[in-house]
């Protein structure tokens, strides 16, 4: 059973618009990756946090941020939606220590 | 930059035989990890190695790590249906726990 839990799990936008994803991780787990996977491919890396700031970014463009909050839980905010944006976006978490990621269950976001 | 390649992509075998999923990178990383989805769902942790001639086992998966040559094999014994999935690897980028992800090999077991 993962500790770690987004929300929504399916939401539909229209081109243009904003959206906010978020997940909640597990006590302790101090830092947390956003990542964007299309259909049939591979996760991309989008940020990570740690302690609130953010210490990592791929390759996406600024209508693309973060935010991670004291009580580990984090937000993924999209602005000015595009089609291309539509994907499984998943939340990751580690504890220190802890080599591993713990992955929630994803958001399907679809932009039409 | 850092690429991840992983072969083959798509892989259908019968139950009881074996095989071998490659995984090839292109820089120097310390840390690679094997991952399973499921259709639709989330990803589950199988492996992590951190070292070369790292080999770990599960069940009738075995990940092995090779840094020199740059390659992680995640080899499949007498397979069954339930190992029926797609298998990631990953490779963490600059020692900083941002993984860089192979394409997936859809691997089907067929009874």
């Amino acid at each position: 059973e993962t500790g770690v839990t987004q929300s929504p799990t399916h939401l539909i936008k229209t081109r243009g618009q904003q959206v906010t994803l978020r997940c909640s991780s597990q006590s302790g787990h101090n830092t947390v990756s956003w990542y964007q996977q299309a259909l049939g491919q591979g996760p991309q890396f989008i940020f990570q946090y740690y302690r609130e700031e953010e210490n990592g970014r791929g390759n996406f463009p600024p209508r693309f941020s973060g935010l991670q909050f004291p009580n580990y839980s984090s937000e993924l905010n999209v602005n000015a939606l595009e089609l291309d944006d539509s994907a499984l976006y998943l939340c990751a978490s580690r504890d220190l220590g802890n080599y591993g990621y713990t992955f929630g269950s994803g958001t399907r976001l679809t932009v039409v | 930059e850092l690429k991840v390649e992983q072969n083959p992509l798509f892989l259908s075998m019968q139950e009881g035989k074996n095989y071998t999923i490659y995984c090839n990178y292109s820089t120097t990383s310390d840390r690679l990890y094997w991952y399973r989805q499921d259709p639709g769902k989330s990803l589950e942790s199988l492996f992590v190695l951190l070292s070369n001639g790292a080999v770990k086992q599960e069940g009738r998966l075995m990940a092995s790590l090779d840094t020199k040559a740059r390659l992680s094999t995640l080899h499949i014994t007498a397979a069954v249906h339930d190992l029926s999935a797609t298998y990631f690897c990953a490779v963490d980028m600059n020692s900083n726990y941002q993984l860089i992800w192979g394409a997936g090999t859809k691997l089907i077991i067929k009874p």
